[in-house]
């Protein structure tokens, strides 16, 4: 697709449940990026990957949160045992590339319209 | 720590008149500084950004500037328009890394 793309748009989950957040990033991005935004907030980092590797998690509340992008591409957010303060929208961006010294062209992020989630 | 102070949150302003939005940061190292645009129900959206190695930049009504020796760095608009009410964001890269971290957020609200 054209941009970068998340689902499900909406989530809604009893609290203690498990759930899984997908992100497919603009094809060829290299660097893949995780934030929570909560409403009139600006968004909060958790984690980023470069290819695969998970460059930084240091953003994640707590071990409930985990992250993967096994083949360099898709990702996935998951939380464990949903807690209502949870309750937030999800975000992911994505960018060209490593960033250089002197360009700025592959660190520009592009965000996903995001997945709402909703623990009851 | 790893910090980008937003202000002021809220700006209201008659319209053709200019705004600023200022932002600070805490890591030397950080350079690189976008500023994002967030409407109603969308997603945040880059509007300008700037390298460590340029200290203003301009696009038609939006201009970017950036003063390393103090850390902090605004975003002026100009002639501003209704389309202008929306939620702004300045943003920095944490370090040389390519983690980058918001601000809180500045709502603008341009008065007809």
């Amino acid at each position: 697709g054209a941009g970068v793309s998340q689902s499900p748009r909406y989530k809604v989950t009893k609290r203690g449940q498990d759930v899984a957040l997908r992100c497919d990033p603009i094809s060829g991005h290299v660097s893949l990026y995780w934030y929570r935004q909560a409403l009139g907030q600006g968004p909060e980092f958790l984690t980023y990957f470069n290819y695969e590797a998970q460059q930084d998690k240091s953003g994640l509340p707590n071990d409930r949160f985990s992250a993967e992008r096994p083949e360099g591409s898709i990702s996935t957010l998951t939380i464990q045992r949903t807690e209502q303060r949870d309750s937030a929208m999800y975000r992911c961006a994505s960018s060209s590339g490593v960033g250089q010294e002197t360009d700025a062209t592959n660190e520009k992020l592009f965000f996903g319209s995001g997945t709402q989630l909703s623990v009851l | 720590g790893e910090n980008v102070e937003q202000h002021p949150s809220t700006l209201s302003v008659q319209e053709g008149d200019s705004a600023v939005i200022k932002c600070t940061y805490s890591d030397s190292a950080s350079n690189y500084f976008p500023w994002y645009k967030q409407e109603l129900g969308k997603r945040p959206q880059l509007i300008i950004d700037i390298r460590s190695n340029v200290g203003e930049k301009k696009d038609q009504r939006i201009a970017v500037t950036l003063n390393k020796t103090a850390k902090h760095f605004s975003l002026h608009i100009t002639e501003t328009q209704p389309e202008d009410s929306a939620v702004y964001f300045c943003a920095a890269s944490i370090g040389r890394a390519s983690k980058i971290i918001f601000g809180s957020g500045t709502r603008l609200s341009i008065r007809p």
